[in-house]
């Protein structure tokens, strides 16, 4: 089965600054996707960005990029210009693509803290 | 925008008791899901339901659990014959295509 590992639990970023947040998989397959999901209080998960492994181009959504690095199977995502609203639970997510029905494989995820 | 909803929010139920977790996936959506969250822990797979059938189940999915999509809205969750260890969020997701869209998720709590 496949792995995904959040190695940093927790992390601080002062307001306007940047931040990056590490995550680190295992998988022999060749084509896939990578999500980060955001946790706020609330609870609910909210996609913050996705990207297909057979994409060379690191995606980007506004203030969230990532640095998808496919031979070293890591997949970090940078918070630029980070704001209150920031501050969540942030989770790493891996899926297969053959199958749409393929379940999700989470990492145990970093908890960010925006200092005012 | 198109949201998957969950209720209850919160439950509270006695050790050995039924429950029934609810979810209304996003109208469009073909797959669906539930996962669970131990506090502090990561999200885990339960099991993964389409075309009115179970497609996938992890080995936390055992024979207390059962699936259903009643109608053409609702897709629930039970739990026949709960354990303190189902202490949990449950969180239900749906998918038309790669990305799943979770629902805000059930904290239950068994006594």
């Amino acid at each position: 089965a496949q792995t995904v590992t959040q190695s940093q639990p927790e992390m601080s970023v002062q307001e306007a600054e940047t931040v990056t947040l590490s995550c680190t998989y295992d998988t022999s397959e060749s084509d896939y996707y990578l999500f980060w999901y955001k946790q706020p209080p609330s609870r609910q998960m909210i996609l913050v960005i996705r990207q297909e492994a057979y994409k060379q181009q690191n995606a980007t959504e506004n203030r969230f990029s990532v640095n998808f690095q496919k031979a070293a199977k890591s997949f970090s995502l940078k918070i630029s210009d980070s704001q209150l609203g920031d501050a969540a639970m942030y989770f790493c997510a891996y899926r297969s693509v053959p199958n749409t029905g393929n379940q999700f494989y989470f990492g145990t995820g970093t908890s960010l803290t925006v200092i005012p | 925008e198109p949201e998957v909803t969950q209720t209850p929010s919160h439950q509270v139920t006695q050790m050995g008791q039924e429950v029934i977790l609810r979810c209304v996936p996003i109208s469009n959506h073909l797959y669906f899901y539930w996962y669970r969250q131990i506090l502090g822990q990561k999200v885990e797979f339960l099991v993964s339901f389409y075309n009115n059938e179970i497609s996938e189940k992890s080995e936390i999915f055992d024979d207390q659990f059962s699936v259903e999509r009643p109608d053409g809205s609702n897709f629930t969750l039970k739990i026949r014959s709960t354990k303190l260890e189902d202490s949990a969020m449950y969180f239900c997701a749906s998918t038309e295509r790669e990305t799943q869209y979770f629902g805000p998720g059930t904290r239950l709590l068994v006594l």
